[in-house]
């Protein structure tokens, strides 16, 4: 079946750390982005990236870090810079940047 | 001015009415809207996408575009308990990626 995989879904990360969170998609889509929910929030754009090995910052970048090395996989880092990230994240990819996107399953990341 | 604009609800209708959800946003050159639906603790999923003026159906949905009055809305008809949820309202931006409203809360009551 076509989807998004996001892993895991749950994460702790204790200070000072930096935590990996996973986005692979199989829907052969160009364009993948990063968002984060806080509870009672809607989603705001972390990064977002078009074409394979070019990704641009969203609206609340800073903090956070990303790759796009290949088609499929859009791997989110969340640095020991981002001082406040707990929230449920959400990877999510379109045919186009205009088109429809679909979302993974999600991350919960907390404090320890 | 917020991009995207959304009533946080919580809105409630009972079983069998129909349900209005509105949405307005203030880019004038937005071309592309979006209808998500979020079940507490589950990702967004996709209700219903308008690129054009007028009204788009779907089943029980009706997308709804005005983009004169920059306002978007999703009408449910014959509103079941089952679509109580969290509905966003997208709009893409530029053409490259999309900004989200706070989100409208149903509540569908038996």
């Amino acid at each position: 079946d076509g989807g998004i995989t996001q892993s895991p879904k749950y994460l702790f990360r204790k200070e000072g750390q930096n935590v990996t969170l996973s986005c692979e998609q199989n829907l052969n889509h160009d364009a993948m982005y990063w968002y984060r929910q806080d509870p009672g929030q809607g989603l705001r754009l972390i990064y977002y990236s078009q074409i394979v090995n070019d990704f641009q910052k969203g609206d609340i970048a800073e903090g956070y870090s990303v790759s796009r090395e290949k088609k499929e996989s859009f791997p989110l880092t969340v640095t020991s810079a981002q001082k406040n990230p707990t929230a449920f994240y959400l990877c999510a990819s379109s045919d186009r940047p205009s088109q429809p996107q679909h979302f993974g399953d999600g991350t919960r990341l907390s404090i320890l | 001015q917020k991009e995207v604009e959304q009533n946080s609800g919580p809105l409630s209708v009972p079983e069998g009415a129909i349900a209005s959800l509105n949405c307005t946003y203030s880019d004038r050159g937005s071309q592309s809207f979006f209808w998500y639906r979020q079940y507490s603790g589950k990702s967004p999923e996709l209700i219903m996408f308008i690129y054009s003026n007028g009204d788009k159906e779907d089943g029980r949905f009706t997308a709804q575009l005005n983009k004169a009055s920059q306002y978007v809305s999703l009408l449910i008809r014959d509103s079941q308990p089952s679509d109580s949820a969290t509905y966003l309202c997208a709009v893409n931006r530029n053409g490259q990626n999309f900004v989200f409203g706070p989100g409208t809360r149903l509540s569908v009551l038996p």
